[in-house]
């Protein structure tokens, strides 16, 4: 079967300090996608990343960075130096063959509140 | 890329009535998937819907409850029949755009209200 687990449901952290997300996935298919979407409060889904199975090279885009470990089957996300327009739901999610490649299968979201 | 285009943005219904939600898309897309979000939860993909051909419901959803037309490669519907208070949630459809960087875009989202 394929899942999506995200452990954390909340998170809170200060301005200024790192956060990583963490997301762990099971799936038999030797080739899938995982996603990472942005929820703000104001609703509307923000697509962020997108990472194929062969692709295990870590990928930083200003302060967001992801850290794909297929030995653990986790697909981290770290924001450093967190700001408050940070605060919102983030989703991991998963594409692959069993489903559909572009049926995507959503974890149950962490919420991250960033304190000024 | 793709834009799309979700209608109603929200609405309020009555019980046992039924809505249908609007999906326009920019650009031809193969495939177009309804998803469910109940408050505070994550998303839940309802169906799949291919142009000329039925939609593909995934299981605890069924095409009574949640009809879809899929007439042309740019517009789906997602009708929501015979509401009770239990429908309220946010709805959304989306797209694929395989390409350079392939993606997933979402519309805004239709959120519903059912008294």
């Amino acid at each position: 079967a394929q899942k999506v687990t995200q452990a954390q449901t909340e998170i809170s952290v200060v301005e200024k300090e790192d956060v990583t997300l963490d997301c762990v996935y099971e799936t038999r298919d030797t080739t899938y996608y995982l996603f990472w979407y942005k929820q703000p409060p104001s609703g509307e889904l923000v697509f962020l990343i997108r990472r194929n199975s062969f692709d295990e090279q870590n990928e930083i885009s200003g302060r967001y960075s992801w850290n794909f470990q297929k030995s653990t089957s986790s697909f981290n996300f770290t924001i450093t130096a967190s700001q408050v327009v940070d605060s919102a739901v983030y989703f991991c999610a998963l594409s692959g063959r069993r489903v559909s490649y572009d049926k995507v299968i959503f974890g149950p979201g962490t919420s991250l509140s960033v304190i000024p | 890329s793709a834009v799309i285009s979700q209608k109603p943005s929200r609405d309020i219904c009555q019980r046992g009535t039924s809505l249908t939600i609007q999906c326009q898309v920019d650009s031809q897309v193969t495939m177009m998937f309804w998803y469910r979000q109940q408050p505070g939860q994550s998303l839940t993909l309802i169906a799949t819907a291919n142009q000329g051909s039925e939609a593909t419901y995934e299981s605890g959803f069924v095409i009574d409850k949640f009809p879809i037309s899929r007439p042309n490669l740019t517009f789906s519907t997602l009708t929501v029949s015979n509401m009770s208070p239990e429908d309220s949630s946010i709805y959304l459809c989306s797209v694929v755009v395989t390409g350079g960087r392939t993606e997933a875009f979402f519309g805004q989202g239709t959120r519903l209200t059912v008294v």
